[in-house]
């Protein structure tokens, strides 16, 4: 089994439309969750941090459910610059230094 | 400056070949990684240093040597490659605390060993 499993995708869906993703992970020692942002052939950038209340940030809202070992990702009222892979990254110990990375899910926002 | 960046962005090697990727870091940062992400599969750490020394090696063949002269540069030597080494090859830093560790990426090295 995957570390950190993740729908490839891709999910194409039109601007202005809400799109989710769920990521489940293995461990269930893991502290930390991420999501990570991939723009094609660019390198990954934080996204946000996923705390355990829930986290919102503008259009992007996270949620982690440590029971069932999974996180999810909701983006509302998507633009085409959310057009980018979506990475789920997972620690074992806060703060450490060796991230998990999914396989990451493409998006396509369509004009 | 930009944060992380990375030379050279492209690079073409035969396996007999020894070549080096360089990474900087303008961050101020104390911690660098080595990443390797191949077409369809996830990111893979390889190497992670902190204050110059190298502190986490994952499993990572002999053919890949990284240094690290310095906090702000490091280095993957490359020698004896394989075909399926080729990938996209990322430096990240990090100023690493024990209760959070925000890794920034440079643009990448892409290789491609024939």
């Amino acid at each position: 089994r995957k570390e950190v499993e993740q729908d490839p995708g891709p999910f194409n869906v039109p601007e202005g439309a809400t799109v989710a993703f769920n990521c489940t992970y293995s461990n269930s020692a893991s502290q930390s969750f991420f999501w990570y942002r991939q723009d094609c052939r660019k390198e990954p950038k934080l996204l946000m941090s996923v705390y355990s209340s829930g986290n919102e940030d503008g259009r992007f809202t996270a949620q982690l459910n440590r029971a069932s070992q999974y996180i999810s990702l909701l983006i509302r009222d998507s633009k085409l610059s959310d057009s980018a892979t979506y990475l789920c990254v997972v620690s074992l110990i806060q703060g450490a230094q060796k991230l998990v990375f999914g396989q990451g899910t493409r998006l396509t926002i369509n004009p | 400056e930009t944060g992380v960046t990375q030379t050279p962005r492209h690079l073409v090697m035969g396996m007999t070949n020894k070549k080096s990727l360089k990474c900087e870091q303008h961050l101020g940062h104390n911690a660098m990684y080595w990443y390797k992400q191949s077409a369809k599969k996830p990111l893979e750490l390889m190497f992670v240093y902190n204050f110059k020394e190298q502190t986490e090696n994952n499993s990572v063949p002999s053919r890949f040597s990284p240094e690290c002269p310095n906090s702000s540069h490091l280095f993957l030597h490359l020698h004896t490659l394989q075909p399926e080494d080729s990938a996209l090859y990322l430096c990240a830093s990090s100023q690493w605390t024990a209760r959070y560790n925000e890794q920034f990426f440079g643009p990448g090295t892409r290789l491609t060993v024939l």
